[in-house]
């Protein structure tokens, strides 16, 4: 069974642009979470996404947004892009909402902000 | 305070150790606790996973929440270079609440 899959897998934008990540989860699984990983604040939870729908949200400013497809594939974007963005961004799916605790990780996008 | 602490190390032990990974936390609502193991340039992997206090034993890894303590604990057996990663502890509220994480201690086994 093929793993979780994010594309693109780098990606390097300027201050001010808008950038849209991939993610495809594990066949099957219907709820995808995003996260952000830094050196300074580790690992970061940013939503999650189940039946095409936010359940959760974190402490994040606006500019972050996402969605998922009846597919359940799912992207996630930031518009004019900080600096600060750098960063490691992960995917995770699960089955369901009752095995969320049971994610599993994509190998992440290594987001560079010039 | 952050809701999670854990000792970024990095910590050194010699192959065969056992090795001893701690994390606290301040909200006594967690239920769910979880320990992911993370190589460098690769998405984290979830190890273990335990629903409120207790130990849980796998192979190796052996996982044991204090929820009196708002203390987890992994330890790892037989230690091995392969197990040279950063391992990040994680818990939750509930299977459907958001996941907060550990900032993660990078472990380095030597030969």
């Amino acid at each position: 069974k093929a793993g979780v899959t994010q594309t693109p897998r780098y990606l390097i934008k300027t201050r001010g642009q808008q950038v849209t990540l991939s993610c495809s989860p594990i066949s099957g699984h219907r709820s995808v979470s995003w996260y952000q990983q830094t050196p300074g604040q580790g690992l970061q939870f940013l939503f999650e996404y189940f039946s095409e729908t936010q359940r959760n949200k974190g402490n994040f400013p606006g500019r972050f947004s996402g969605r998922q497809f009846s597919n359940s594939r799912s992207e996630m974007n930031v518009s004019t892009l900080e600096l600060g963005d750098s960063a490691l961004y992960l995917c995770a799916s699960s089955l369901d909402r009752t095995t969320y605790n049971e994610q599993f990780f994509g190998p992440g996008t290594r987001l560079t902000v010039l | 305070q952050k809701e999670v602490e854990q000792d970024p190390g990095p910590l050194s032990v010699p192959e065969g150790a056992i090795v001893s990974l701690n994390c606290t936390y301040s909200n006594s609502a967690f239920q769910y606790f979880m320990w992911y193991r993370q190589y460098s340039r690769k998405g984290p992997e979830l190890l273990m996973y335990t629903y409120s206090s207790g130990n849980k034993e796998d192979g190796r890894f052996t996982a044991q929440v204090d929820k009196s303590s708002k203390y987890i604990s992994l330890f790892i057996r037989d230690s091995q270079p392969s197990d040279s990663a950063t391992y990040l502890c994680a818990m939750s509220r509930s299977s459907a609440s958001k996941i907060i994480f550990g900032s993660g201690t990078r472990l380095s086994i030597r030969p």
